[in-house]
């Protein structure tokens, strides 16, 4: 099955970017995501790219693809203390129901 | 605001009781999916309805049971609860079974607490 990979954890200066990053299975994923969840929320589509595309910007939000090593980042520019939260990369699964795969979440601290 | 909703958003049950979740989709579409996110872990899918039949299903027991209802909102029951089955329950509604990720909506989630 589906195998969706992040590190856990990441701490960045507030200013500075992050990059957060994951690694996935299946090669037939027409779509990747990131969401993001705030502590006891429910989940935030924060962008998605096209696997066509290498990559897609969107204001502070920068997803980079690389369909041959299977690795999706997510870069945010500028880190504000309101991007402290758990991010999650997700892949659809092609065969049924387009059900989503997501990894275990990288949760990013922002440092003031 | 994504116009899902899902009731409770916080229970306890004891062990061995049985747990009703609901979800109002948000208006016109007909796909509702539910999904478990253990504390710590990244959402794990149950399975999903589709026009009031089910349309796929993760790797659940027969104990993890669901419902759609004519106007496409939905029940996650949970029979004989075990202290596993404490997570976060989050449903998520898009306009039909081959949506793109794009266009499904997430709730905030029914916390289940099993003590």
């Amino acid at each position: 099955g589906e195998d969706v990979e992040q590190s856990l954890f990441l701490s960045v200066r507030e200013g500075d970017s992050s990059v957060i990053n994951c690694t996935y299975t299946d090669s037939s994923s027409t779509y990747l995501y990131w969401y993001k969840q705030e502590p006891g929320a429910g989940l935030q589509l924060l962008t998605y790219i096209f696997s066509n595309m290498d990559m897609k910007q969107d204001q502070r939000l920068t997803v980079l693809l690389n369909k041959k090593d299977k690795h999706l980042s997510l870069r945010i520019a500028d880190t504000q203390t309101g991007d402290s939260a758990i991010y999650f990369c997700a892949e659809a699964d092609q065969t049924g129901a387009n059900n989503l795969f997501f990894g275990t979440g990288t949760r990013l601290t922002v440092i003031p | 605001e994504t116009g899902v909703t899902q009731s409770p958003t916080h229970l306890i049950k004891t062990r061995g009781q049985q747990v009703t979740l609901r979800c109002s989709s948000q208006s016109g579409h007909n796909t509702v999916s539910w999904y478990q996110q253990a504390l710590g872990q990244g959402p794990q899918f149950i399975f999903q309805y589709y026009r009031e039949e089910e349309n796929g299903r993760g790797n659940f027991p027969p104990r993890f049971s669901g419902l759609q209802f004519p106007n496409y909102s939905s029940e996650l029951n949970v029979n004989a609860l075990e202290l596993d089955d404490s997570a976060l329950y989050l449903c998520a509604s898009s306009l039909d079974s081959r949506s793109a990720g794009n266009t499904i909506y997430f709730g905030e989630g029914s916390w289940l607490t099993v003590v």
